[in-house]
Order: C-alpha cells, then sequence, then structure tokens
C-alpha cells in the first residue's frame, strides 16, 4: 500500500528553527509538495520538489531524497502565525496525490 | 486573486436527507477535486474531473456522486446522508499539467449529519 508519515505534532520557539519531517513509500514518484493549513482554514501550497536537493522560498525550505523517500520542510526564524497544520503529499506514477495525516506546529513565545 | 468558492461553511443534516455541496472557481482550470478531511487522516479524494461532464471516482466514492455540467462548477451529492460522512469537504481545483500537485483550495464544508 501507499503510505505518507509525519509526526502527529511539534511545538517550537518564536524565534527558533524547526524541521518537519516526512517519509513515503508510493507507486512511484513524481512531486512532493508541502501545504500549510491554519485552523479552521484552506489548505495553501508551500512547496513542490521533483529532484533530490534543497528548495529555498523565504524563511521555508524543502529538502527532498528520493533514494531515501524522504523531505523536510524546514521553517526558520519562527513567528506565530506560523502556528499550523503541514501536511506533506506525493503525487504517485498515476499522478494522484497521496497525503499524509499532517503535522501540528504549535509556536510558543 | 484566484479563488475557489464553496456554498456552504456548515450544514447540519439529518440521516437520510440529500445533501449537496457547491464548488466553483474561477480560475479556468480543467481539474476539479472533492476531498474530505477527517482529525487524524490525510485527505481522502472522493471524486475528481478532468473536464466538463467527465468524473473519475477518487478513494472513497462509496455514497457520493458528483457532477460537472460546466467547467467552474463541481457539484458533490450525498444521496442519503448518513453519520460517518459527518466531516469536512474540501473542494480544490488545478490546471491541466505534469504538475497536478499544485491545487487551490475551498475554505471547506462542515457537515455534521445527526
Amino acid at each position: 500500500g501507499q503510505n505518507i508519515d509525519q509526526p502527529t505534532e511539534m511545538t517550537a520557539t518564536e524565534g527558533a528553527i524547526v524541521q518537519i519531517n516526512c517519509t513515503y513509500q508510493t507507486s512511484g514518484f513524481n512531486g512532493l509538495f508541502w501545504y500549510q493549513q491554519h485552523a479552521g482554514e484552506a489548505p495553501t501550497f508551500l512547496s513542490y520538489n521533483v529532484l533530490d536537493g534543497l528548495e529555498e522560498k523565504g524563511r521555508f525550505s524543502s529538502f527532498l531524497s528520493r533514494s531515501k523517500g524522504y523531505s523536510y520542510l524546514l521553517l526558520k526564524e519562527l513567528q506565530m502565525k506560523d502556528s499550523a497544520s503541514y501536511l506533506c503529499a506525493v503525487l504517485d506514477s498515476n499522478y494522484q496525490l497521496i497525503w499524509g495525516a499532517g503535522t501540528k506546529l504549535i509556536i510558543k513565545p | 486573486d484566484v479563488k475557489v468558492t464553496q456554498s456552504s461553511r456548515y450544514l447540519v443534516k439529518r440521516t437520510g436527507e440529500k445533501v449537496f455541496l457547491e464548488c466553483v472557481q474561477d480560475m479556468d482550470h480543467e481539474n476539479m477535486f472533492w476531498y474530505r478531511q477527517d482529525p487524524g487522516l490525510g485527505l481522502r479524494l472522493i471524486y475528481f474531473s478532468y473536464d466538463v461532464k467527465m468524473k473519475e471516482k477518487g478513494d472513497i466514492p462509496e455514497g457520493y456522486s458528483v457532477s460537472r455540467e460546466k467547467k467552474e462548477r463541481f457539484s458533490l451529492i450525498l444521496e442519503s446522508a448518513s453519520t460517518n460522512q459527518t466531516s469536512m469537504y474540501l473542494c480544490a481545483s488545478s490546471y491541466r499539467t505534469e504538475n497536478t500537485g499544485e491545487l487551490f483550495f475551498g475554505e471547506g464544508s462542515r457537515l455534521t449529519v445527526l
């Protein structure tokens, strides 16, 4: 079966750095996506990785290792508004998105 | 600004009622999707559509049907609502490209079936 694992919940301090990991086992691979979802709101697209390596976008970076079936989302200079759930999703060989359950990130002052 | 609009944010229905959830997008996207989101589970695909009048079953289509009569509108129908269909329903759309993982979501419709 297809599976995406990410931690259920993480806590970090304002101004710090946090890394949210995602491991996947899917039928084929056509890209990995990270979404942010604030409580009660719609998910919004954050990043896309299809090749190995690091993609940086401001305070957020996303890393991919296809050989290890592994990705992480790195958030720097954390702000209170970064408190949200972060969803990892993989596009499989049929171009269908397989979703992780999401990681709830709590930021403390 | 791109927009996906879902007709109702909150609905309360009784078991056996027919429920319509409407979704409209203004981005001229070819692809449209209906997901449900439940605590502790990833988004689960109910149905999707790559073109007008076209529909494909997702992972959990049982108890649901869809309609896409116009490109911008994708409706989800629960023919006879049951309590296990209490959930958050999310509509999404995307362009028809190989990078079909970049979805634009609506605000969601929280359905409670009593």
